[in-house]
């Protein structure tokens, strides 16, 4: 089982739609929690970052933890076609763990 | 600001030819983490290390090694490459503490011919 477990999609919103992204993690003593975007070959970009139980929002995106479930998720409201890329959760625990990522299209 | 600098961009190698990439951290990161991506795959951690002690190991191959210099930049030699060994070898940098998030240079694409 790996640390962290994303739904590799392909995800396919139509534009203006909210995207909703899911992520599970194994080590339950993980303490930091972050959603990168990526596009094809281009580096991991940090979107968001959150630390405690409950919803943080930046913008468009929130992001939402809950420990007891070992899940965390990303929201994307009024989804634009510049928001198709794959986006990995990765967990801090010992290591910086990454997810494989979820393949997200917006559809114009 | 600054970000993380990485060298060189592309590589083309033969097989069993030797490679050498450069990582340049953020200024005052103390810990250089180095990761490989294959086509269509999350990035596969290699090796961390924190004011210039490897920190973790990762699944990096024995052809492979790495350190970290007085000046925190980092080297990620690969000896002996295989065609196994093209990928996307990204640099990332982060502030030692349980919250640090990473941060990415753009990476170095290696080809092996």
């Amino acid at each position: 089982q790996k640390e962290v477990e994303q739904n590799s999609g392909p995800l396919s919103v139509p534009e203006g739609a909210i995207a909703s992204l899911n992520c599970t993690y194994s080590d339950r003593g993980s303490q930091s929690f972050f959603w990168y975007r990526q596009y094809s070959g281009k580096s991991p970009e940090l979107i968001m970052f959150i630390y405690s139980n409950g919803d943080k929002e930046d913008g468009r995106f929130t992001a939402q933890l809950n420990k007891a479930s070992q899940y965390v998720s990303l929201l994307i409201r009024d989804s634009q076609p510049s928001d198709s890329a794959t986006y990995l959760c990765a967990v801090t625990g010992n290591q910086f763990y990454f997810g494989t990522g979820t393949s997200l299209t917006v559809i114009p | 600001a600054a970000g993380v600098i990485q060298s060189p961009r592309h590589l083309i190698k033969e097989k069993r030819e030797t490679a050498t990439l450069k990582c340049y951290p953020i200024p005052r990161h103390d810990t250089v983490y180095w990761y490989q991506q294959g086509p269509g795959q999350d990035p596969q951690f290699l090796i961390s290390f924190y004011e210039k002690m490897q920190s973790d190991k990762g699944s990096i191959p024995d052809r492979f090694s790495a350190q970290q210099f007085s000046d925190y930049h980092s080297e990620l030699n690969m000896s002996s490459l295989e065609l196994g060994d093209s990928a996307l070898y990204f640099c990332a940098s982060s502030l030692r503490n349980p919250t640090g998030e990473l941060f990415f240079g753009e990476g170095s694409r290696l080809t092996v011919l």
